[in-house]
C-alpha cells in the first residue's frame, strides 16, 4: 500500500545545514511535496519536485529525489531558529488529487 | 485573495452532538478536499470534491458528511460527534485535480 515514512526529530545548530529524509512507497507518484508547519499555523507549502527530475534548488531549499531508492530529502541551508518547525513530505498518487503524508519531521534550531 | 480560510478556529463538542466545519475559498479553485491530523501521524484525507456538485470518499470518510453546492466553500458536516473525532481539522484547495494543493489555517475540534 501507499506509505510515506519519516523520522521524527532532528536537531541543528543554527547556521548548520538541516537534511530532513522521506521515504515513499508507491513508484507511481507524480509530485512530491514538503510543506511546514509552525506550532498552531496551516501547512504552508514549501517546495515539490516533480518525479521525472532528481533535484530542485530554491534559495536556502534543496530537494533530492532518488526515485529508484523512493527517496526524498530537503537540504535548509544556514538553517535559522525561524526554521523551528514540522515538516511534513507528501506524495501525490492516484489519479485524483490524493496527498500521502508523512508523519512529519520536527526540526529544532539551538544556538 | 484571503486564500483558503476555516471557521471556527477552535471547538469543543460533547459527545453526540452535530456540528458543521466551514471551509471558504476565493481562488476559483475546482479542487477541494478535508484532512485530519492527529499526533504522531500525517494528514489523512477525509473527503474531497473535484468540482460544485461533485464530492467523493477519502481514506478516513465514517462520521463526516460533505457537501459542494458552491464553487468556494466545502462544509464538513459532524452528525453524531465522537471522542475519535478529536483532531485538527485541514481544508485544502488547488484549481485542478492535479495541481498543487494549498491549505487553510485549520479547525481544532475537542469531542468530551
Amino acid at each position: 500500500g501507499e506509505d510515506v515514512e519519516q523520522s521524527l526529530f532532528l536537531s541543528v545548530r543554527e547556521g548548520d545545514s538541516s537534511v530532513i529524509n522521506c521515504t515513499y512507497t508507491d513508484s507511481s507518484s507524480t509530485y512530491l511535496y514538503w510543506y511546514k508547519q509552525e506550532p498552531g499555523a496551516g501547512l504552508q507549502l514549501l517546495t515539490y519536485i516533480f518525479s521525472n527530475m532528481d533535484m530542485k534548488q530554491d534559495q536556502r531549499l534543496t530537494v533530492l529525489l532518488n526515485k529508484k531508492d523512493k527517496h526524498l530529502s530537503l537540504r535548509i541551508a544556514d538553517t535559522q531558529t525561524g526554521d523551528s518547525a514540522i515538516y511534513f513530505c507528501a506524495e501525490k498518487t492516484g489519479g485524483y488529487n490524493k496527498l500521502i503524508f508523512g508523519a512529519g519531521t520536527r526540526l529544532a534550531v539551538h544556538p | 485573495n484571503a486564500g483558503v480560510t476555516q471557521t471556527p478556529k477552535f471547538q469543543v463538542l460533547k459527545t453526540g452532538q452535530s456540528m458543521t466545519l466551514q471551509c471558504a475559498q476565493d481562488m476559483n479553485h475546482e479542487y477541494m478536499s478535508w484532512y485530519r491530523q492527529d499526533p504522531g501521524m500525517g494528514l489523512r484525507l477525509i473527503h474531497y470534491s473535484v468540482g460544485a456538485g461533485i464530492t467523493d470518499q477519502g481514506e478516513v470518510p465514517n462520521g463526516y458528511n460533505v457537501s459542494r453546492s458552491t464553487t468556494e466553500d466545502f462544509p464538513l458536516r459532524l452528525l453524531s460527534a465522537a471522542p475519535s473525532q478529536t483532531s485538527v481539522y485541514f481544508c485544502a484547495s488547488s484549481i485542478t485535480n492535479t495541481d498543487t494543493q494549498y491549505f487553510g489555517p485549520g479547525t481544532r475540534l475537542t469531542v468530551l
